[in-house]
C-alpha cells in the first residue's frame, strides 16, 4: 500500500501559536519524508524533510518529528505567522525505488493576526 | 535565472482534443516528473524520468502520454483517452539519486 494520511485537512491558529500537521504512511521501504508548502495557485516548495535514521529535524520554526515504529511523522510550526498560511503538504517515497512522492492530503493552515 | 518553466499558466482543451504542456528546467537535473493534483487534493505522479529516452508510468498514467528527447525537457500530452482532465498539472526535477523535488508553478488544464 502506498497511501500516506494526512490530518487535520484544516486547521486555524492565532498569531505565535503551534500549527502541528500528523501523517501516517503504510509503507515500510519509504525512506525520504518531506514536507511541502504551497500557496494558492503556485508549485509547492520544500519546507523541510528527514530521513528515517534520525527523530526529530528543526529548521528555524519549523519542526518534524518522526516516529518509525509508529510509522508516523509530524510538523510542527513554533510561532505561526500570517504568511505562513498556505496548504502544507507530507510525502514520502522510496529512494531506491526512484523517488517517486507519494503525498498526503494536504492541509490547509489560516493564521489569524 | 535557474529553474523550472512551465507552460502555457492555462490551458484550455476542447472535447476529443490531443494537448501537451510543456516542461523546461535549466538546472542540468536528471529526473523529471509529473504529477497531477485536484482542487483540495494532495499531488498525484503521472510519469517520471530518470534519464533521457527512458520513463516510466507513475499511479495514474492511464489517458497520459510523454517524451524525454532531451535533458531539460519532459513534455506531457493529455490524450482525449483520458476522460477528466480538469486539473493543476506540476512538474517537477531532481538530481539523479538526491532526494529534493524541485517543482515548477504549473499549468492548469480546463476544459471547454
Amino acid at each position: 500500500q502506498q497511501q500516506v494520511k494526512q490530518s487535520p485537512q484544516s486547521l486555524i491558529v492565532q498569531k505565535g501559536g503551534i500549527s502541528i500537521i500528523n501523517c501516517a504512511y503504510e509503507n515500510t521501504a519509504f525512506d525520504y519524508f518531506p514536507w511541502y508548502q504551497q500557496f494558492p495557485g503556485k508549485g509547492p516548495a520544500l519546507l523541510i524533510a528527514i530521513r528515517p535514521d534520525v527523530s526529530e529535524k528543526k529548521e528555524g520554526r519549523f519542526t518534524i518529528s518522526f516516529n518509525k515504529s509508529a510509522k508516523q511523522f509530524s510538523l510542527h510550526i513554533m510561532d505561526s505567522q500570517p504568511g505562513d498560511s498556505a496548504t502544507y503538504f507530507c510525502a514520502a517515497s522510496d529512494l531506491a525505488a526512484g523517488n517517486k512522492l507519494t503525498f498526503g492530503g494536504g492541509t490547509r493552515v489560516l493564521v489569524k493576526p | 535565472d535557474g529553474g523550472i518553466t512551465q507552460s502555457p499558466k492555462y490551458l484550455f482543451r476542447k472535447e476529443g482534443q490531443n494537448v501537451t504542456l510543456s516542461c523546461e528546467q535549466n538546472l542540468n537535473h536528471d529526473a523529471m516528473y509529473w504529477y497531477r493534483q485536484d482542487p483540495g487534493q494532495g499531488l498525484r505522479l503521472i510519469y517520471y524520468s530518470q534519464i533521457v529516452n527512458d520513463f516510466q508510468k507513475g499511479d495514474i498514467a492511464e489517458g497520459y502520454s510523454v517524451s524525454r528527447e532531451k535533458k531539460e525537457s519532459f513534455p506531457l500530452t493529455v490524450t482525449s483517452a483520458q476522460k477528466n482532465p480538469t486539473a493543476f498539472y506540476l512538474c517537477a526535477s531532481s538530481i539523479k539519486y538526491r532526494e529534493t523535488q524541485y517543482f515548477g508553478p504549473g499549468t492548469r488544464l480546463l476544459v471547454l
